[in-house]
């Protein structure tokens, strides 16, 4: 079966970083997203990963290992906006999006 | 009005009911999404319409109906629900068949609960 893994709930401190982590198996791999929701509120669209490496975008960064079967997602100088669930999906060799349970960030002062 | 807009935002029914979740997109895509959206569970694809033409998910019980009548507009039809429907429902468009990456675009979701 696929399967996308990603930590229920983390914690961390403002000002920090914090390194959230997604591993899949899939049936093939056609591209990574990380989506953003801040409870009540639609998913937004962070970033997307096809290749292997970093891609940066202000102070979020997603990271892909194909051959791992892994990507992280990276927030740096947390803020208190930044506590929201943050959802890993796969798209599969059928251009299947397969969804992990999403992480719960929280934020302390 | 910008982006995938849904309603209603929340909605209570009892297990006889029939009602309906609207959702509206301003964005010129050319497909149409609903999810379920369970506590701690990964988003549930329900139905997809790509170019106005239906892929279902065949494991959709069919008290959920789904209906476009255009690319802007999404239906979804619910009738004699059971307890367990009580999700927050969430719509979505894109654009596929354009370059790189097919990012959805959702909706704030409605708030289902069957009595």
């Amino acid at each position: 079966g696929q399967n996308i893994d990603q930590p229920t709930e983390m914690t961390a401190t403002e000002g920090a970083i914090v390194q959230i982590n997604c591993t899949y198996q899939t049936s093939g791999f056609n591209g990574l997203f990380w989506y953003q929701q801040h409870a009540g509120e639609a998913p937004t669209f962070l970033s997307y990963n096809v290749l292997d490496g970093l891609e940066e975008k202000g102070r979020f960064s997603s990271f892909l290992s194909r051959s791992k079967g892994y990507s992280y997602l990276l927030l740096k100088e947390l803020q208190m906006k930044d506590s929201a669930s943050y959802l890993c999906a796969v798209t599969d060799s059928n251009y299947q999006l397969i969804w992990g349970a999403g992480t719960k960030l929280i934020i302390k002062p | 009005e910008t982006g995938v807009t849904q309603t209603p935002r929340h909605l209570v029914m009892g297990m006889t009911n029939k009602k309906s979740l609207k959702c509206e997109q301003h964005l010129g895509h050319n497909a149409m999404y609903w999810y379920k959206q369970s506590a701690k569970k990964p988003l549930e694809l329900m139905f997809v319409y790509s170019l106005e033409e239906r892929v279902e998910n065949n494991s959709v019980p069919s008290r959920f109906s789904p209906e476009c009548p255009n690319s802007s507009h999404l239906f979804l039809h619910l009738h004699t629900l059971q307890p367990e429907d009580s999700a927050l429902y969430l719509c979505a468009s894109s654009q596929e068949g354009s370059s790189g990456a097919n990012v959805l675009t959702f909706g704030a979701g409605s708030r289902l609960t069957v009595l």
